[in-house]
C-alpha cells in the first residue's frame, strides 16, 4: 500500500529564512507526487506536482520541489519564506500513468510558522 | 465557477446520533473523495468513488461509516451512532479523471463535526 510520510510536523522559521519540508513516499511504480497547502482559513489547495519530466518542479509562490527517484522522495523549497507562507503544508501521491486507481494519499502534514 | 460545496459547515451532535454529511462536487468531475482531518492525523483517506467504478471504501475505520455518490455528482458520507472520536474536519475533494492520474483535486472548506 501506499503511503507518505513528512518528518517535519511543525516548522518555526524568520522570514528570509529558506525553508526545506522533507517527504518520502512508498510504492514502487511510477507515481505522482503532490504538495498542497493549506492557509490559515482557507481551503487546500495545490502548490505544485510531479508527474513527469524535469524532476525539479516549480510552483505558486516561488515554491519548488525536486523528485529523487532513488530516495523516493519529494522536498520542497523555498529559498527566503515570507510571512505569508505560515499555513500547513501537505505532501501527497498516487499511481501515475497505467495505474488502477487515482486514489490520492496524503502526509500527516507540516505545520510552518513564519515569523516576521 | 463554482467550487466543491459541502453543508453543514458546522455540525454539532450528540453521541450515539447518526449524521449526514453533503458534498456537491465540481460539475464533470468523475472523481470524489472523502477526507477526515484531524489534529495531528493529517488527511486520513476514507473513500474514493471514480465514474461508475465501484468505489474504494479501504479508508472507512469501522462500519459505522458509508457513502453514497448518487447519479454521480451528489454524495453523502453517512455516520452512524456517533462517537466522540469522530469528531473531526470532514473534507471532500473531486477531480477531473485522467488516464496519467495527475489531475489536482478541488476542496471544500469541510464540515466541521463535533461530537459531544
Amino acid at each position: 500500500a501506499q503511503s507518505v510520510s513528512q518528518h517535519n510536523h511543525h516548522v518555526i522559521l524568520s522570514e528570509a529564512a529558506s525553508l526545506e519540508l522533507g517527504c518520502n513516499y512508498s510504492y514502487g511504480g511510477t507515481v505522482n507526487l503532490f504538495w498542497y497547502v493549506q492557509y490559515p482559513g482557507q481551503h487546500l489547495q495545490l502548490l505544485l506536482k510531479y508527474f513527469s519530466g524535469d524532476p525539479l518542479v516549480k510552483g505558486i509562490k516561488g515554491f519548488e520541489a525536486e523528485f529523487i527517484k532513488s530516495k523516493f522522495s519529494f522536498n520542497l523549497r523555498k529559498p527566503s519564506v515570507q510571512w505569508s507562507d505560515t499555513a500547513e503544508y501537505f505532501c501527497a501521491v498516487n499511481q501515475g500513468y497505467g495505474g488502477a486507481t487515482n486514489k490520492l494519499i496524503f502526509g500527516t502534514g507540516t505545520l510552518l510558522a513564519v515569523q516576521p | 465557477g463554482a467550487g466543491v460545496s459541502q453543508s453543514p459547515s458546522n455540525k454539532v451532535t450528540e453521541k450515539g446520533k447518526d449524521v449526514e454529511l453533503r458534498c456537491d462536487p465540481i460539475s464533470g468531475h468523475t472523481a470524489l473523495y472523502w477526507y477526515r482531518q484531524s489534529l495531528g492525523q493529517g488527511l486520513e483517506f476514507l473513500i474514493y468513488f471514480q465514474g461508475n467504478s465501484a468505489p474504494d471504501k479501504s479508508g472507512l475505520p469501522s462500519d459505522r461509516f458509508s457513502a453514497e455518490r448518487t447519479g454521480g455528482s451528489v454524495s453523502t458520507l453517512t455516520i452512524q451512532r456517533t462517537q466522540q472520536e469522530d469528531s473531526a474536519v470532514y473534507l471532500c475533494a473531486s477531480s477531473l479523471v485522467l488516464a496519467g492520474g495527475n489531475s489536482p483535486l478541488h476542496f471544500g472548506n469541510g464540515t466541521r463535526l463535533t461530537v459531544t
